[in-house]
């Protein structure tokens, strides 16, 4: 079975300029969750998606970050404009009703 | 709101030999999950060993083991044969019983193994 997966692998951008992050959840896989990590914590929710419906963004950025999953299946993440506080790891993560959430090797982002 | 803590940030053990690492929580569910979860350099984060809160009985997983207290809110992790391979980052995290309830992580705590 595939795992998570995720691209880039890495990611360096300017204040004030704009990226997105890609994730493939493992086939079959209704939930879907990003998180983000900063260097020395914990993973932190930002969005989890039921199929294609949000679930949970009590916690996203909403002035700044957007989340979608078209058709239920691959997800995207925004960030516009970023923050230098926005330099994280990115990790989805992805599960069905019988499973435990398997997660991706996240991306880095830098912003400088 | 459910809170995980790790006070160890920092712990490191003899290449075969036992260490533990502590967690604590604070919920006020009585039905719930923990975990701990491994995170390599690769930064992919690897699922260890998972306790369900109405079981009794403490989880185990070959070399990993763990000590639930319930009343106590304590969920520690002990290693076994400690390997050099067991080095990474290790995160305590909690989730409700829904299915699709979110995970509450701790900080970490990092594990160095000496050879």
């Amino acid at each position: 079975e595939a795992g998570v997966a995720q691209s880039p692998r890495y990611k360096i951008i300017e204040k004030r300029q704009s990226v997105a992050f890609w994730c493939n959840p493992i086939s079959g896989h209704a939930t879907l969750y990003w998180y983000q990590q900063i260097l020395g914590q914990g993973p932190k929710l930002l969005i989890q998606f039921q199929n294609n419906g949000v679930v949970d963004d009590s916690q996203l950025p909403k002035d700044r970050f957007s989340a979608e999953r078209l058709k239920g299946v691959d997800s995207t993440l925004k960030i516009q404009p970023a923050k230098l506080e926005d330099s994280a790891v990115y990790l989805c993560a992805s599960k069905r009703l019988d499973t435990e959430a398997f997660f991706g090797q996240g991306t880095r982002l830098t912003v400088v | 709101a459910q809170t995980v803590t790790q006070s160890q940030p920092e712990m490191s053990v003899q290449e075969a030999e036992t260490v533990t690492l502590s967690c604590t929580y604070d919920t006020s569910e009585s039905d719930y999950y923990l975990f701990w979860y491994k995170q390599p350099p690769s930064r992919q984060m690897i699922l260890v060993i998972r306790q369900e809160a109405y079981k009794q009985q403490n989880a185990t997983e070959n070399r990993f083991s763990v000590n639930f207290q319930k009343a106590a809110k304590s969920f520690s992790l002990k290693i076994s044969d400690s390997q050099l391979g067991d080095a990474a980052m290790y995160f305590c995290a909690y989730r409700g019983y829904t299915n699709a309830g979110k995970s509450t992580f701790g900080d970490g705590t990092t594990l160095t193994v000496k050879p």
